[in-house]
């Protein structure tokens, strides 16, 4: 079945750092999306991609959709304690051409931030 | 927009007893809402997609019988776990879509259940 991957699992950084985070579908996708959840909350939408190769920025974050529209990545510049939490990649599940809605999101990548 | 609410927020129950928990669209018509359960640390697991004015979708492996959806309205989709026992006890989280939408889901704030 459809498989979407997300690494790492988990990442530490110092404050102040760089942080990325990668998704690889094992199908091509119409679009991905992106997730942040903070400790003891909800995921909440971020973004969206729907084209080849695009690219959109969120002030310090970075989206990237590549060009097989079966990866992406998260990119934060200049991580802040605020960054905190976990971000899931998610793809419309395809089942027989039809997805319904549904999502297959991937494990999430666990970001810590030290002061 | 996009506000989706969850009741209650956190339920400690004993065994045996059933818990329903409510998601509601506050400002939005959702065709298809979902409920997702969670573990610790780890990613989203899709119970059943709830379509209003229709019988739920299971995902495989998800007890139809144990865990009752109805969605009665374009707004409301009920989750009741019956029978609760404590292996029931997670995270239990529903999202919206929105009527005539893209794939975005919109979350509600989860429901701690805790089964005694």
């Amino acid at each position: 079945g459809q498989q979407v991957m997300q690494i790492p699992q988990y990442q530490h950084v110092q404050e102040g750092e760089d942080f990325t985070t990668y998704c690889n579908s094992s199908t091509t996708l119409s679009n991905i999306q992106w997730y942040k959840q903070r400790p003891g909350g909800h995921p909440v939408f971020l973004i969206q991609l729907v084209k080849s190769g695009e690219v959109k920025k969120q002030k310090r974050l970075t989206f990237q959709f590549g060009e097989a529209k079966k990866n992406s990545s998260l990119h934060i510049t200049a991580t802040q304690t605020t960054d905190v939490g976990t971000y899931f990649c998610a793809g419309p599940t395809n089942a027989g051409g039809t997805s319904y809605g549904k999502l297959t999101f991937g494990q999430g990548t666990i970001l810590t931030v030290h002061p | 927009g996009a506000v989706v609410s969850q009741h209650p927020s956190r339920v400690i129950c004993k065994s045996g007893t059933s818990v329903k928990i409510e998601c509601r669209s506050l400002d939005f018509q959702a065709t298809t809402m979902f409920w997702y359960r969670q573990f610790p640390k780890q990613s989203l697991m899709l119970m059943a997609t709830s379509n209003e004015g229709s019988k739920a979708t299971y995902e495989q492996g998800v007890e139809k019988d144990k865990f009752l959806i109805n969605h009665a309205s374009l707004t409301l989709s009920t989750l009741t776990v019956t029978s609760a026992h404590p292996e029931d006890s997670s995270f239990y989280i529903c999202s919206a879509r929105t009527l005539g939408g893209t794939d975005t889901q919109y979350f509600g704030p989860g429901t701690r259940l805790t089964v005694l």
